[in-house]
């Protein structure tokens, strides 16, 4: 059964440093995403992609924060000088459409901490 | 407006069956998902209501009532390994908008 993957599973940086988080789509979805969670909080939604355009974001994404589809097959998510605050799950998701009941399919996450 | 209200915790016996409340502001619905989230994973889609009424699943059935702004999850025949977070989700405009979570606790 395809699958949303990312990598990496976990990812330790120094305040200020930039990360770069990578996720790999379902290979006919059209859509992607990315959520955070940060710990004992609810999942937020943080922006949304389509044909190699933002189609929408959140008040989280802000200029320190970028997305890109460098190829056919990759989706990453950079955050250019992380803060504390930036530490949660960070989720890439995926979906055909955006109707009602196109369901999104979600990779199993990034971990990133600030230290 | 955007908020999504469940309960934030409960408890039920294995064998069981349990209902899981959501209510939600109505304003730009696109249709409500319930997601599971084992700790330390990844939702994973449960169901999706678009219009009024029950859809079964399995073990699993959702009911939406738009005009009420409700939504229940059920679950039958509890087993052990449904102990997880149960996240009411809307749909709104391809991006989904998720509750606090209800943590299921299913004992013995």
């Amino acid at each position: 059964e395809p699958e949303v993957t990312q990598t990496p599973s976990h990812q330790v940086t120094q305040m200020g440093q930039e990360v770069i988080l990578r996720c790999v789509p379902i290979s006919n979805h059209l859509y992607f995403y990315w959520y955070r969670q940060i710990l004992g909080q609810k999942v937020e939604f943080l922006v949304s992609f389509y044909n190699n355009e933002i189609s929408e974001k959140s008040e989280i994404f802000d200029d320190q924060f970028s997305v890109e589809r460098p190829d056919g097959s990759n989706f990453t998510l950079k955050i250019r000088s992380t803060k504390l605050e930036d530490s949660a799950m960070y989720f890439c998701a995926s979906s055909e459409g955006t109707l009602a009941g196109n369901e999104q399919f979600f990779g199993p996450g990034t971990r990133l901490t600030v230290l | 407006g955007q908020n999504i209200d469940q309960p934030t915790e409960m408890t039920a016996t294995e064998g069981a069956i349990v209902q899981i409340n959501c209510t939600y502001q109505t304003s730009g619905f696109n249709g409500l998902f319930w997601y599971q989230q084992h700790a330390g994973e990844a939702p994973t889609f449960l169901s999706y209501n678009v219009l009024d009424g029950l859809e079964e699943k399995g073990r699993f059935s959702s009911f939406l009532s738009r005009s009420k702004g409700y939504s229940y999850l059920l679950l039958k025949e509890l087993q052990m390994k449904d102990s997880a977070s149960y996240l009411c989700v809307r749909n709104q405009g391809g991006k989904l908008i998720f509750g606090q979570g209800t943590e299921l606790s299913v004992k013995p």
